[in-house]
């Protein structure tokens, strides 16, 4: 069981749809982070927030919105991807986003089609 | 800008034999840590095994240990006694000290294929 869960597994939509991503982590950390999974490509973070605040934008384009209520629970929200965008949404968090002494804990990601 | 370059796409082992997996990156960072994750097929990444670039002792987890060449700029990983279930996708990751907020540079990937 992981303590960091993704939903859905999998997710299929067209390109003018608008749908949204969503992470739970249950083990009291107060980063997470997005990260995006491409074949062939390395993992390119997306997202970084830190006691709920935004720290990092990785010149992601603005289809992509997260959105952080707070320190347990991370939202991609989704809206008129490209299928270029298709690939592997990876969510993580960690303690303390400055010590690496605090590894990173990932889910299961979630496998976005765009077609 | 840092980059992780892993030159294996696919590597593999028998069972119970040892296998090692090569990574070389490129920074001008002096304060750095190296990481070696684990993708399985249910996609969880799972941390190896780390390295903090100031320490010249070689970390070890169990059947897992690394080779870092500093000056060479090279982090490979060595699975001793190969066991079926490290058969997975393995990355490479760079993670720059100081407040940067746990960004990491992962390399393209090592598939490991473990041969009963």
């Amino acid at each position: 069981e992981t303590g960091v869960t993704q939903t859905p597994r999998h997710l299929v939509m067209g390109m003018t749809n608008k749908k949204s991503l969503k992470c739970e982590q249950h083990l009291g950390h107060n980063a997470m982070y997005w990260y995006k999974q491409s074949a062939k490509k390395p993992l390119e973070l997306m997202f970084v927030y830190n006691f709920k605040e935004q720290t990092e934008n990785n010149s992601v384009p603005s289809r992509f919105s997260p959105e952080c209520p707070n320190s347990s629970h991370l939202f991609l929200h989704l809206h008129t991807l490209q299928p270029e965008d298709s690939a592997l949404y990876l969510c993580a968090s960690s303690q303390d986003p400055r010590s690496y002494n605090s590894p990173l804990h990932f889910g299961n990601g979630t496998r976005l089609t765009v077609t | 800008a840092q980059t992780v370059t892993q030159s294996q796409p696919e590597m593999s082992v028998q069972e119970a034999e040892t296998v090692t997996l090569s990574c070389t990156y490129d920074t001008s960072e002096s304060d750095y840590y190296l990481f070696w994750y684990k993708q399985p097929p249910s996609r969880q990444m799972i941390l190896v095994i780390r390295q903090e670039a100031y320490k010249q002792q070689n970390a070890t987890e169990n059947r897992f240990s690394v080779n870092f060449q500093k000056a060479a700029k090279s982090f490979s990983l060595k699975i001793s006694d190969s066991q079926l279930g490290d058969a997975a996708m393995y990355f490479c990751a760079y993670g720059a000290g100081g407040t940067s907020y746990g960004k990491l540079t992962f390399g393209q990937g090592t598939i490991l294929t473990v041969h009963p």
